[in-house]
């Protein structure tokens, strides 16, 4: 299993423009996540997912939407980059054991916005 | 107040030390992680704890629920334990609270 990829892994982009952060995952779980990392601070959610065609908000969502057409893929688009969202950007996907679930982190993409 | 607080920030220690991360945290939860980060590497879920004491290895995680407290604990500790370990506490939803991390450095 190569276990929950991102790419791209490195991004700099302008004040305005749009892009997608891609994010897969081959374990079958439901559970799907985008956090960001910046300095100082704890990762914070941005978007979540429990299911194929089911997202939902977390605590940073403006600027950001997502979509989940398949088990698989949870991408993440910027709408109109701003500095202010240069992070660190982690997915993660998780599964339930017992009312808790066990999480699996991608690699991360580091995004700057100039 | 931070819901999920970690100590100490930084920990600098001699190879060989035993070592000990707490948290502490101020919501209910279905379980508290314990999450390794290297620099500028990508997060691995150490343990995952709902009550008692885990082991893997040199590394030993317990949780006091009655205290809303858990440690993690590193024997023998290596140069390539340098690492951010940070704490995160989940619910029922799955949405996980996160600590801002303790960075420890071991020395050779």
């Amino acid at each position: 299993n190569a276990g929950v990829t991102q790419t791209p892994k490195f991004q700099v982009l302008k004040t305005g423009q749009s892009m997608t952060l891609q994010c897969a995952q081959d374990m079958n779980h439901e559970y799907m996540s985008w956090y960001r990392q910046d300095p100082g601070m704890g990762l914070r959610l941005i978007h979540y997912s429990v299911g194929a065609g089911i997202t939902d908000q977390g605590e940073v969502p403006n600027g950001y939407n997502v979509s989940r057409s398949t088990t698989e893929d949870f991408p993440l688009r910027l709408l109109s980059a701003a500095p202010s969202q240069t992070s660190v950007y982690f997915c993660a996907s998780s599964y339930s054991i017992a009312g808790a679930y066990e999480q699996y982190f991608g690699p991360g993409t580091r995004l700057t916005v100039t | 107040k931070n819901e999920v607080e970690q100590s100490p920030q930084n920990l600098t220690a001699q190879e060989g030390e035993f070592i000990t991360i707490n948290c502490s945290y101020s919501v209910g939860i279905s379980a508290l992680h314990w999450l390794q980060q290297h620099p500028g590497g990508g997060i691995v879920s150490l343990f995952m704890l709902s009550s008692g004491k885990k082991k893997h290895g040199r590394l030993i995680a317990t949780i006091n629920i009655q205290e809303k407290h858990s440690s993690l604990h590193i024997t023998a500790s290596h140069p390539r334990d340098s690492a951010v370990y940070i704490c995160a506490v989940g619910g029922a939803t799955n949405k996980l609270i996160f600590g801002t991390g303790t960075l420890l450095a071991v020395q050779p």
